[in-house]
């Protein structure tokens, strides 16, 4: 089983639509967990962090955490095509290492 | 506030050779984290470093290497290139070790031919 597990997609989304990421992880005792945006050809950055159980809101982004269930979620609403990028979920370890799922596509067409 | 430096942006090398790239953090962070990312394998940790000290490691080989300067800069090290070493090298810089949140620079682009 790998450490922090998305789907891969492409996940394709209308315009003006929401867009829903998923990503479990398998370190029960993960505290620190991350979404990253990575457009082709650059590197990743940072959206959202969050670190307790339930909702975190930024703009559009909403980051939700469930520990008991081992799974973090990324809602982008009205999505844009601008948002058309690879999203990787990040979790820090139990070890202290952040390791990172292999990310989602995601398509949002106009 | 500059962000993380990486250079240099990409590099061609040889078979057999080695190689060093260097990370300068954000002004103020003493933790760098090097990753390796492929099309095949993603984002794979290679190594943290955190005030000179190595503080985490990935499942590489130890052709790979890393140090960390009194200044927080970084560098990373690879020896005796196979192409299969041929990928994006990223760092990332964040305040401390723990659960803060961290900054990647730009990537270095190594071609092993």
């Amino acid at each position: 089983q790998k450490e922090v597990e998305q789907n891969s997609g492409p996940l394709s989304v209308p315009e003006g639509a929401i867009a829903s990421l998923n990503c479990t992880y398998s370190d029960r005792v993960s505290q620190s967990f991350f979404w990253y945006r990575q457009y082709s050809g650059k590197s990743p950055e940072l959206i959202m962090s969050i670190y307790s159980n339930g909702d975190k809101e930024d703009g559009r982004f909403t980051a939700q955490l469930n520990k008991a269930s081992q799974y973090v979620s990324l809602l982008i609403r009205d999505s844009q095509p601008s948002d058309s990028a690879t999203y990787l979920c990040a979790v820090k370890n139990q070890g202290g290492k952040l390791i990172f799922g292999q990310g989602t596509e995601l398509s949002v067409k106009p | 506030k500059a962000g993380v430096t990486q250079t240099p942006r990409y590099l061609i090398k040889t078979r057999g050779q080695q190689v060093t790239l260097s990370c300068s953090p954000i002004s103020g962070h003493r933790s760098v984290s090097w990753y390796q990312q492929t099309p095949g394998q993603g984002l794979q940790f290679l190594f943290e470093y955190f005030s000179e000290t190595q503080r985490n490691k990935g499942n590489f080989p130890g052709r790979f290497s890393g140090r960390q300067f009194s200044n927080s800069r970084s560098e990373m090290n690879v020896s005796t290139l196979e192409l299969g070493d041929s990928a994006l090298y990223l760092c990332a810089s964040s305040f401390s070790s723990r659960d803060t949140e961290a900054f990647f620079g730009q990537g270095t682009r190594l071609t092993v031919v």
